[in-house]
């Protein structure tokens, strides 16, 4: 039972480019999100996916999309690459609402030059 | 202003002595409080939640405490160990919404 998984690990980009980070998870969950971590700053939701086929704006979401694959899946794409977005991305899952328990992936260190 | 305040934002101990973290909120009403453990280059694990109408809940050596008058939680670790050292996030959940805080750094020293 992995849990959730992200891949890749690190990122380096330069300004402009692409890149599509992605997460899973074994537990059968409906809900999955993403977040991002800055320093000095609590994590703040970019996107999330109550169920299988929907998918939410969070608290910042501009500069990215998301994919709900499949039940297992929920990717985040940068379609052109800024410096702001320098930060560590954490992908999580629960059970059905924001208000049960989140389990959290190992996160991805991506840099933007 | 954060809705969700930590203090202090690091602290160093020495092994085997205990510690208490705070936080403090301004959210109100809210549905759980949440305390997770944050190991460098690692994702938060969850240690506690408690719903507004619990004091106190404890896993292992680590006892969080609410008091809803005072909009305070702590999180009391025990007899501390080297493995504890990491960054403890407060967070609040209200109206679909996780509100984190900015987290405690602490460093237990051998």
């Amino acid at each position: 039972n992995a849990g959730v998984t992200q891949t890749p690990k690190f990122q380096v980009l330069k300004t402009g480019q692409s890149m599509t980070l992605q997460c899973a998870q074994d537990m059968n969950h409906n809900s999955m999100y993403w977040y991002r971590q800055d320093p000095g700053m609590g994590l703040r939701l970019i996107y999330y996916s109550a169920s299988e086929g929907t998918t939410d704006k969070g608290e910042v979401p501009n500069g990215y999309n998301v994919s709900r694959l499949n039940k297992r899946e929920f990717s985040l794409r940068l379609e052109s690459a800024a410096p702001s977005q320098t930060s560590v991305y954490f992908c999580a899952s629960s059970e059905a609402s924001i208000i049960n328990e989140q389990f959290f992936g190992p996160g991805t260190r991506l840099t933007v030059l | 202003k954060n809705q969700v305040e930590q203090s202090p934002q690091s602290l160093i101990i020495l092994e085997g002595k205990n510690c208490t973290l705070q936080c403090n909120y301004t959210v109100s009403p809210f549905s759980n409080l949440r305390w997770y453990k944050q190991d460098t280059g690692r994702g938060p694990v969850s240690l506690t939640i408690m719903t507004f109408s619990e004091n106190t809940k404890s896993n292992g050596r680590y006892t969080a405490t609410l008091d809803a008058d005072t909009k305070q939680s702590s999180l009391h670790i025990t007899a501390s160990q080297l493995s504890d050292s990491a960054s403890y996030i407060c967070v609040v959940s209200r109206g679909g919404k996780l509100i984190f805080g900015q987290g405690t750094e602490l460093s237990v020293k051998p």
